[in-house]
């Protein structure tokens, strides 16, 4: 497509479920990053895929949190047994040589009650 | 990556020209120094990025300083919708950091009509 979209836009859900945000990358992009955005903060670094392979998982903040790329394409995070701090905004980007030029999804606003 | 310093804020009247300053006193000869900004609501969006030599393109303008442990990106006529919060961000390529881009607090650019 002609951009990185990212599925839901918007997820409410109750504290203890389940969660999985997806993230579909620029066609050709080899290089696809997750990162979140609480309220009124920077972006914090998740994970990074090379391929379908994540050399750098030294974001995730807890073993709650994983994620998986299929075909080289489209990424999917999950969160396991969500909790109010896990509220934010999840964004995806995607890049065709690492670190130049990345192109960020919309994000996912993620809400825990 | 090297650590960045900017203001928390500053603010602009429409159609003025902007100098949104960085500094990076830590640089290494590696280390590219890359912009982003963050509309409201939105990921952030590449701006531009360089190494050494100023660098212009259709959203804006780099300029690097000799010694390079500062930089200032130029917006030569600000209008309404580059109210953003601005990120200046070094990444060494030649690193094992691979494509990340490690997000400081920004610049929250106000303009004003």
């Amino acid at each position: 497509g002609a951009g990185v979209s990212q599925s839901p836009s918007n997820k409410v859900t109750e504290k203890g479920k389940d969660v999985e945000l997806r993230c579909d990358p620029i066609s050709g992009h080899t290089a696809l990053y997750w990162y979140r955005q609480s309220l009124g903060q920077g972006l914090e670094f998740l994970i990074y895929f090379q391929g379908n392979s994540a050399p750098d998982k030294s974001g995730l903040p807890s073993d709650r949190f994983s994620a998986e790329r299929t075909g080289g394409s489209v990424s999917t995070l999950t969160i396991q047994r969500t909790q109010q701090e896990d509220s934010a905004v999840y964004l995806c980007a995607s890049s065709h040589r690492g670190g130049y030029g990345y192109t960020f999804g919309s994000g996912t606003r993620l809400t825990v009650v | 990556d090297a650590k960045t310093t900017q203001p928390n804020s500053m603010e602009s009247n429409e159609e003025e020209p902007v100098h949104l300053p960085c500094n990076h006193s830590t640089i290494s000869g590696t280390d590219y120094i890359h912009w982003y900004r963050q509309l409201p609501s939105q990921g952030p969006e590449y701006v531009i990025h360089g190494l050494t030599s100023n660098v212009n393109n259709r959203m804006a303008s780099l300029a690097i300083a000799e010694d390079r442990k500062s930089s200032t990106l130029i917006l030569h006529r600000a209008t309404l919708r580059d109210a953003a919060v601005y990120y200046c961000i070094l990444h060494n390529a030649g690193g094992t950091s691979y494509g990340k881009l490690t997000f400081g607090q920004g610049t929250i650019l106000t303009v004003h009509p």
